[in-house]
Parts: C-alpha cells; structure tokens; sequence
C-alpha cells in the first residue's frame, strides 16, 4: 500500500527558509517510473504545482519559483525533501507531496499547512 | 503564459448530471492527456480520470471524462451530497515543464 506523509514546520518567519519533508512507503523513490512531486493550495485558492523529482533524480521546477525551490531524494531513507528559500506570508498553503506515474498523481498525502508570518 | 481554465463553479440537484469544462492550449491539453481530480473537503486529493477518460479501480462509472483539442470534460451522473467539492484538471504543460492545473471547480449539490 502506497502511502505518503508530509512533515516540516507549521510556522516559518518572512525571509526563512522553509523545509518539507515527504516520508513514503509502499514504494521506492528510486522505484524506474516513479516520480514525487510537491503541490500546494494557499488558503482559498487552487492547487498549484512545485517541483517534481523522478527515480533517477531528474528535477522539474515550476519556473515561477524555480530560483527558491530545490527538491532532492534520500533513497536510503526513501524520502523527498522540498526546500524553499526566502518565503514571504503569499506562501501560506497546504503543501501537499504525491506519488507520480504515467497515470498522474495518484497518491497523495495528507498535507501540511505552513503558515509564514 | 500557460493556462487551463474551469468554471468557477457548478452546481446540481442529487440524481442530476453535470460537467465542469476545461480550456487550455496547444502547449498542454492540446497534445497531452487530462487528469481529474477531486478534493474534497478535509481530504487529499484524489485522482479521478487519467489519460482523458480512464478511472482508477475504486471510482464509480458515475465519473467520466472526454477530450476534444485542447478542451476537456468531466461528467457526473448520478450526483450525490457526497460529491460536493473542488474539481480540477491537469495536464502535463511543455512550455511549463511539468503538470499545470486548471483554477478549480467548485462543485454545489443543492
């Protein structure tokens, strides 16, 4: 059974820099196919992509935050971990991580809600 | 600047049949494959509809999705209270270099 668990901190001061980390199980990050993405939904608003890594750590980034977002995998630990530099209270979300395949997302977690302020 | 536009919202009687549309381009829907995901309230999302119309084992035949060009369709038949929530579509973008998500639909079952 695939599963997946976001944790970090729920409060983060302007400037900082954030860290989320999705924990998984039911499958490898390494697993040949599988990808790990973050998502995210401020408070009222829509789901919004991040980043995206796959097996073998090739990295997508959406380009409009690309120069604060990193995202890596620890396959030892099999676990996806998104940073974000410099936040400011706009991103205030739910941040969600996903198990990705040629199908989509089709494992999400339960999401975290970090609030920048 | 990529874009996949829904409706803001859609709303229904229980037993009725609604859509909820979704608009984008030749960079996304117009040469990739619409997922559908619902969300709804205090829950994950969840997918509904991949590769345009295919459901994942578990979801009802009540859900169905269509694609002509760079449009999509997402069906309900049968609507249940239980159906309340935010829908959205995706589809990979390659202008965006990844999965681009439409606005959201807020789904109302009167």
């Amino acid at each position: 059974q695939i599963t997946l668990k976001e944790s970090g901190p729920t409060l983060v001061k302007p400037t900082q820099t954030l860290t989320l980390t999705c924990i998984v199980s039911g499958f490898s990050v390494n697993t040949p196919g599988v990808g790990v993405g973050w998502i995210r939904q401020p408070p009222g608003k829509a789901l919004e992509w991040l980043a995206l890594i796959y097996w073998d750590a090739d990295k997508r980034y959406n380009p409009s935050l690309e120069n604060r977002l990193t995202i890596t995998h620890d396959t030892p630990k099999n676990q996806v971990v998104l940073t974000m530099a410099d936040v400011d209270p706009v991103d205030t979300a739910t941040y969600y991580c996903a198990h990705r395949d040629w199908r989509g997302f089709d494992y999400w977690g339960q999401g975290t809600l970090v609030t920048v302020s | 600047q990529s874009v996949v536009t829904q409706p803001p919202s859609v709303s229904g009687t229980p037993g009725q049949r609604v859509t909820i549309s979704c608009s984008g381009g030749s960079s996304n829907i117009g040469r990739k494959s619409v997922n559908w995901y619902q969300h709804l309230p205090g829950t994950a999302p969840k997918l509904l509809i991949y590769n345009n119309d295919q459901r994942p084992s578990g979801v009802p035949d009540r859900f169905s999705g269509s694609k002509i060009g760079t449009s999509a369709s997402l069906a309900i038949s049968g609507l249940q209270s239980e159906d309340e929530g935010d829908y959205y579509c995706a589809s990979w973008d390659d202008s965006l270099n990844g999965p681009l998500f439409g606005g959201g639909t807020k789904l109302t079952v009167l």
